[in-house]
């Protein structure tokens, strides 16, 4: 079967660092997303990640390891806008159908 | 247009009646989707159009669901007989090409925000 994990929910102080996981098990792999989702919004576009490393893009960085089906959203210097749901999804399968994870709901505190 | 719409963007309904939803997709984007978000819950795919091809119907939870492109560009979802359970948002997305090909982007619209009383 096809299954993404992420944790439902996660708190961090305005200013630090805060690190949310998700692993993946699928049948195939063609790339992951990350999305984040405003509480009301649509999701929009974070980052993509197809190769094994780093993708630092200001504030977020996001990883991949392909041979552990695992990968990680990095936000540092945190602000109060960052509360919200981050969607993480896998490019899999042979139609190349995108497959989402439930979210992480995040919390910055002052 | 400059990213996807989607219309209306709230509606209340009784329960039995139909409804349509619509979307406009960005322009040139051959790619579009419809996606399902029920309070607190994950994206729940629905349906997915690429360019002329036969869509992916996958999706769709019951017979009471229907979704069409015309031209290749503007989508309608409709909901036939709709239940209380079917009280969700409606998000549309659109991307340049195949879905979930090399990275291409996924742009959702601001959905619609359906309510069957």
């Amino acid at each position: 079967g096809q299954n993404i994990d992420q944790p439902t929910e996660m708190t961090a102080t305005e200013g630090a660092i805060v690190q949310i996981n998700c692993t993946y098990q699928t049948s195939g792999f063609n790339g992951l997303f990350w999305y984040q989702q405003h509480a009301g919004e649509a999701p929009t576009f974070l980052s993509y990640n197809v190769l094994d490393g780093l993708e630092e893009k200001g504030r977020f960085s996001s990883f991949l390891s392909r041979s552990k089906g695992y990968s990680y959203l990095l936000l540092k210097e945190l602000q109060m806008k960052d509360s919200a749901s981050y969607l993480c999804a896998v490019n899999a399968g042979n139609n190349r159908k995108l497959i989402w994870g439930l979210g992480t709901s995040l919390a910055v505190n002052p | 247009g400059a990213g996807v719409s989607q219309s209306p963007s709230n509606k209340v309904t009784e329960k039995g009646k139909d409804v349509e939803l619509r979307c406009d997709p960005i322009s040139g984007h051959t790619a579009l989707y419809w996606y399902r978000q029920s309070l607190g819950q994950g994206l729940e795919f629905l349906i997915y159009f690429q360019g002329n091809s036969a869509p992916d119907k996958s999706g769709l939870p019951s017979d009471r669901f229907s979704a069409e492109r015309t031209g290749g560009s503007v989508s309608t979802l409709t909901i036939q007989r709709t239940q209380q359970e079917d009280s969700a948002v409606y998000l549309c997305a659109s991307s340049l090409g195949r879905q979930g090909y090399s990275g291409n982007t996924i742009y959702f619209g601001e959905g619609s925000w359906l309510t069957v009383v």
